[in-house]
């Protein structure tokens, strides 16, 4: 099975600040890498498709790079909006299967 | 276009259940609709996924026989049942619908308390 890892687990970041998040597969995703946001007691939200394809209506603050097993996902200036958990998650084809990275929690300092 | 799940369900261990996840405003036979499981205070886990055009069921092998995915098109419907509940099906349950690789809408949620 693919695993998933994400670093780092949490951060705090100023007003303003760059902010990096990093997700790591135990083996090639073709680039079928997605990124969700999830604030406090809210279901997630996609944010980045296909690795670094913005979704529509997100703010062009986020972005995603990489391919193959490591990717970024970038914030380029923190907004208090942003303070939630990022998850990375990939979808392997033949198997079908679907997984989620664990997780970075990103506050404000 | 969105996803409207029902509401918070509270059961002893050994009840069944059924949640449901009302879909609106795009072709719903058309776009796989998955369920994602998020328990207290830890990550996301995917469950499984339907296609109601056909009925065509994919699921996570930690989860075949735990749990069945159903749909129904009159109603533009899917459905998480469970026979025999456990404590350990606490948690917050998402459906999802899957556009190619990713999940594009997701419903608000609907959790899931089993305790006796």
């Amino acid at each position: 099975d693919i695993q998933m890892t994400q670093s780092p687990a949490s951060l705090s970041a100023s007003v303003g600040d760059r902010v990096t998040i990093t997700c790591r597969a135990s083996q090639d995703t073709l680039n079928f890498l997605n990124w969700y946001q999830q604030k406090p007691g809210k279901a997630p939200q996609l944010l980045i498709y296909d690795a670094s394809k913005l979704e529509t209506g997100v703010p062009s603050r986020f972005s995603g790079s990489g391919s193959g097993t490591d990717f970024t996902l970038t914030i380029s200036s923190l907004q208090p909006e942003d303070v939630a958990t990022y998850f990375c998650q990939h979808y392997h084809y033949y198997p079908h299967t679907v997984t989620f990275g664990p997780g970075t929690k990103v506050d404000l300092k | 276009v969105q996803l409207v799940q029902s509401g918070a369900e509270v059961k002893k261990p050994g009840e069944s259940l059924r949640i449901s996840c009302q879909a609106s405003g795009y072709d719903f036979s058309k776009y796989w609709l998955g369920w994602v499981r998020q328990m207290p205070d830890t990550g996301l886990e995917w469950l499984m996924m339907i296609y109601p055009g056909d009925s065509e069921t994919r699921y996570s092998p930690s989860f075949q026989g735990q749990v069945t995915v159903s749909a129904d098109k009159s109603s533009t419907t899917a459905y998480l049942q469970w026979g025999s509940l456990k404590a350990s099906d606490t948690a917050m349950y998402y459906c999802v619908r899957s556009r190619r690789d990713s999940f594009d809408i997701w419903g608000q949620g609907t959790m899931v308390t089993v305790s006796s």
